[in-house]
């Protein structure tokens, strides 16, 4: 157990719908950086937060957005989703920046219909 | 395009047999990270190297950096069915502060 959870673990829905990920990082880490990854692909990072501020950002497409709050969870919302959108997204944090040891959550599995 | 590329992409082997992935950028590198991931599991860190040339042994592991620190490797010895899962390098973009992980290589290891 990584100490990083997300919810839900599953989410089935249809195309055009918007949905929220949650991720809580583990106790003290600052970071929390989201992952996509497709079916037997490599991991696609997205964006990363640090102390509730966007530090960097990867490809992340415009219909999706994130954010941290001040209890430092954070949630990725995604919109007028795609088939193509279907994947496991990995909510991953770490203490401080990118030069950390990445503690990676379980991920939400997201079906697009 | 791709920062941070990484060689195999799949690699089967006999039980005992040794297995090397490689991780190359063309840019050089803060310091590169070594993660594992289960099958239908999640990412888990392995090590981090950060110092030019640098050398790490974890058991049957063996992670190299390269004097240049555009490169690195992960050799593990005499693979065991436990070894089973999707290696990815992951590194840091000198004075860019950019993070990227690799494609991974995926290793199966016949018993």
């Amino acid at each position: 157990d990584s100490g990083v959870t997300q919810t839900p673990k599953h989410l089935i829905t249809a195309t055009g719908q918007r949905v929220t990920l949650r991720c809580s990082p583990r106790s003290g880490d600052l970071s929390v950086y989201w992952y996509q990854q497709s079916l037997d692909q490599g991991l696609q990072f997205l964006i990363q937060y640090y102390n509730g501020e966007e530090r960097a950002k990867g490809n992340i497409l415009e219909r999706f957005s994130a954010q941290q709050f001040p209890d430092l969870h954070s949630e990725l919302n995604l919109s007028s989703l795609e088939l193509g959108d279907s994947a496991l997204y990995f909510c991953a944090s770490s203490y401080q920046g990118q030069g950390n040891e990445q503690f990676f959550g379980p991920g939400t599995r997201l079906t697009v219909l | 395009g791709q920062q941070v590329m990484q060689i195999p992409q799949y690699q089967h082997v006999q039980e005992g047999e040794d297995f090397t992935t490689y991780c190359n950028s063309s840019t050089t590198l803060s310091n590169i990270q070594w993660y594992k991931q289960r099958p239908g599991g999640h990412p888990v860190f392995l090590i981090q190297l950060v110092k030019s040339g640098e050398v790490k042994k974890q058991k049957r592991l063996t992670f190299q950096f390269g004097e240049a620190k555009k490169n690195s490797s992960l050799h593990i010895t005499a693979t065991q069915t436990t070894d089973v899962g999707t290696y990815f390098c992951a590194g840091t973009l000198y004075n860019f502060n950019k993070f990227y992980f690799g494609s991974g290589t995926k290793l199966n290891v016949k018993p």
